[in-house]
């Protein structure tokens, strides 16, 4: 049971335009929603979380909708850059003492030069 | 964040072997995870290492395939016991350390077993 969804595998940009990167989840009992940037050889690196009783996240160049009614989320990367190509996970997370973190299935981003 | 680091690198191991994998933090955390991401897979949790106490392990991971050990607020082993092929995945040791939910994590052990 896929709780956390990426439905698209990969996904190739222009530099300098808009990346959009989608997540669908099944369980609504999620308390915050977090992104991850991962490169090849290294660990994920937290970029962005939106909490579930938002529908808004913003942090420099990283924006993160939440639609609820649709349980999905996006996240938007305005302007990309050749840097931001690497694999992007959502995760869902439960509170209270487990923290326990659902990965989706990640999206490989592309940024073109 | 906290900084994290993971020894083994990476390892290529014969089935049947078992491998210990060390997870180190330069600060004392609340708690730390460990996570399997098997080829083309997304991340799973393991287990979460609770120190002074036995692990809390997911559906379908078990304390005598994957003992883990937190002696302390900083370090945290895990062992992949009588290895087989299946077991080649990245293993990587997370960390949660108060604020909105982020954990940060290490830059995993890439394990091959033949």
């Amino acid at each position: 049971d896929q709780q956390v969804k990426q439905n698209s595998p990969s996904l190739s940009v222009q530099e300098g335009r808009i990346s959009i990167l989608n997540c669908d989840y099944t369980n609504s009992m999620f308390d915050y929603f977090l992104w991850y940037k991962k490169y090849p050889a290294e660990g994920p690196t937290f970029l962005i979380s939106i909490s579930s009783i938002k529908d808004k996240n913003e942090d420099g160049r990283f924006t993160v909708f939440l639609n609820k009614s649709a349980k999905h989320l996006s996240l938007h990367i305005v302007p990309s850059q050749p840097g931001d190509s690497a694999v992007y996970f959502c995760a869902g997370i439960y509170g209270g003492a487990t923290n326990k973190l659902i990965f989706g299935t990640g999206t490989l981003l592309a940024v073109q030069p | 964040s906290a900084v994290i680091s993971q020894k083994p690198s990476r390892d290529i191991c014969q089935r049947g072997t078992s491998l210990t994998i060390q997870c180190q933090v330069d600060s004392q955390v609340t708690m730390m995870f460990w996570y399997r991401q098997q080829p083309g897979q997304s991340l799973t949790l393991i287990a979460t290492a609770n120190q002074g106490s036995e692990a809390t392990y997911e559906s379908g991971f078990v304390i005598d395939k994957f003992p883990i050990s937190r002696p302390n607020l900083t370090f945290s082993t895990l062992t992949v016991s009588n290895m087989s092929p299946e077991d080649s995945s990245i293993y990587l040791c997370s960390v949660y350390s108060g604020g909105a939910y982020e954990q940060y994590f290490g830059p995993g052990t890439r394990l091959t077993v033949t």
